[in-house]
């Protein structure tokens, strides 16, 4: 079935730079994506979010850049802190009524001091 | 608005054991979903419902079981506990109007 991918299981930042973390997508028919974030024992929690007919969209220290023709899909955070330490998922809606979420498998950012 | 609650937060089960994991929300969301989150691994969706009165398989449906009587409720249900489903057990909501998920706080089983 149709799955969505990320390149790097881990990565590591110092506090203050800036992170980018991938993702790639197999389903050429999505129209909708959404960076989540996962702390230790929690739910998913909303990021930032983005539509097929847009290229970029930028939020409080986060920015989303979707590249459809290599169906690619990027979270950049810009200055990063302590609290961005977590676990970073991407996620397609599926069209279709059920508005069905595909997840990929993650990227755990650690920021270090 | 409490959102999407979840019970239990944590339940240990022998080997086929059946239990049932609750999910309410109160945000009169029509579609809710249960997902599973295996170790190191993004979430993977088990059965979801559009509304009252109806749902449907997704990709790892076996072993699970749903009902949807409500709006509010739709709890995932495990009549033989087996090892495989060991994982952490998400419940989650949406409005039809738009992309807002809502996820709960999860379900961390254990079956031994």
């Amino acid at each position: 079935g149709e799955s969505v991918g990320l390149h790097l299981p881990t990565l590591s930042v110092q506090e203050g730079d800036n992170s980018i973390i991938n993702c790639a997508y197999s389903n050429s028919a999505s129209d909708y994506f959404i960076w989540y974030k996962q702390e230790s024992g929690k739910g998913p929690q909303f990021i930032i979010d983005i539509r097929s007919n847009m290229d970029k969209r930028q939020g409080q220290r986060v920015t989303v850049l979707l590249n459809k023709t290599v169906k690619h899909l990027s979270l950049q955070i810009a200055a990063t802190q302590p609290g961005d330490s977590a676990v970073y998922f991407c996620a397609e809606v599926l069209r279709g009524g059920a508005q069905k979420l595909v997840f990929g498998q993650g990227t755990r950012l650690t920021i270090n001091p | 608005n409490a959102g999407v609650t979840q019970t239990p937060k944590f339940r240990i089960l022998k080997i086929g054991q059946s239990m049932t994991l609750q999910c309410t929300q109160d945000m009169n969301h029509n579609y809710m979903y249960w997902y599973r989150q295996d170790p190191g691994m993004g979430l993977k969706l088990i059965y979801y419902s559009v509304g009252a009165g109806i749902t449907d398989k997704g990709e790892v449906p076996n072993g699970y079981n749903v009902s949807r009587s409500t709006t509010e409720d739709f709890p995932l249900r495990l009549e033989l506990a087996a090892p495989s489903q060991t994982s952490v057990y998400f419940c989650a909501s949406n409005p039809r109007e738009n992309y807002g998920y809502t996820f709960g706080s999860g379900t961390r089983l254990t079956v031994v």
